[in-house]
């Protein structure tokens, strides 16, 4: 069974400050991606990882996946309170079917 | 293009009523999936259909039953609602692989 297994959970941090939420996998994928939810609406795509050292920025996030070690990362840097949300990492562990595997997110909370 | 259009937005229902919740997408992806999101769970899926004509049970299908007879809509139907399917419902629809998958604006039912 694959498992998809984000941390931190929770993440409470101060702006100006750099941090990286971490995604690990149980089975073999080169497909990864990362979602935004925002309180009480729906998910948005932010990145999609699809090779062995993939890395993709946008603003202060950054992505990166290593299908080796099952694992990737988002690093947030000079975080801003406007970041505050929950980030989903998921998995397709088959080719071309869109069965995404989720983690159970990471809450972040960007305080002044 | 509306994008993913799910219907209703709220619903209520009473342990042991059926109800079909609504997914249209007007975007001709062949991938649609079904989800429930609940509470420190993240995002399990229910069921996909990777055509029209053709549907798979995902992580926990049991309680819901799913058709796919067009490209576009994608209903989830729960024939005898539970108190245990009180969940926040998101359907999803993706060219599957090498893209994301896209999310409508979720369905939050209470059963009673």
């Amino acid at each position: 069974e694959l498992k998809v297994e984000q941390n931190p959970l929770f993440l409470s941090m101060q702006e100006g400050k750099n941090y990286t939420i971490y995604c690990n996998y149980s089975t073999t994928s080169d497909r990864l991606y990362w979602y935004r939810q925002d309180p009480g609406k729906s998910l948005e795509s932010l990145f999609v990882l699809l090779s062995n050292g993939a890395v993709k920025q946008e603003g202060r996030l950054m992505a990166s996946l290593d299908t080796k070690a099952r694992l990737s990362t988002l690093h947030i840097t000079a975080a801003v309170h406007d970041l505050s949300a929950t980030y989903f990492c998921a998995v397709d562990p088959d080719y071309n079917t869109d069965k995404l595997i989720f983690g159970t997110g990471t809450r972040l909370q960007v305080f002044p | 293009n509306a994008g993913v259009t799910q219907t209703p937005k709220f619903q209520v229902l009473k342990t042991g009523q059926s109800m079909t919740l609504q997914c249209a997408q007007d975007m001709n992806h062949e991938y649609m999936s079904w989800y429930r999101q609940d509470p420190g769970m993240g995002l399990r899926l229910i069921h996909y259909s990777v055509g029209a004509g053709i549907t798979d049970q995902g992580e926990v299908p049991n309680g819901y039953n799913v058709s796919r007879s067009t490209t576009e809509d994608f209903p989830l139907r729960l024939l005898s609602a539970a108190p245990s399917q009180t969940s926040v419902y998101f359907c999803a629809s993706g060219r599957g692989g090498n893209t994301e998958a896209f999310f409508g604006q979720g369905t939050r039912l209470t059963v009673v």
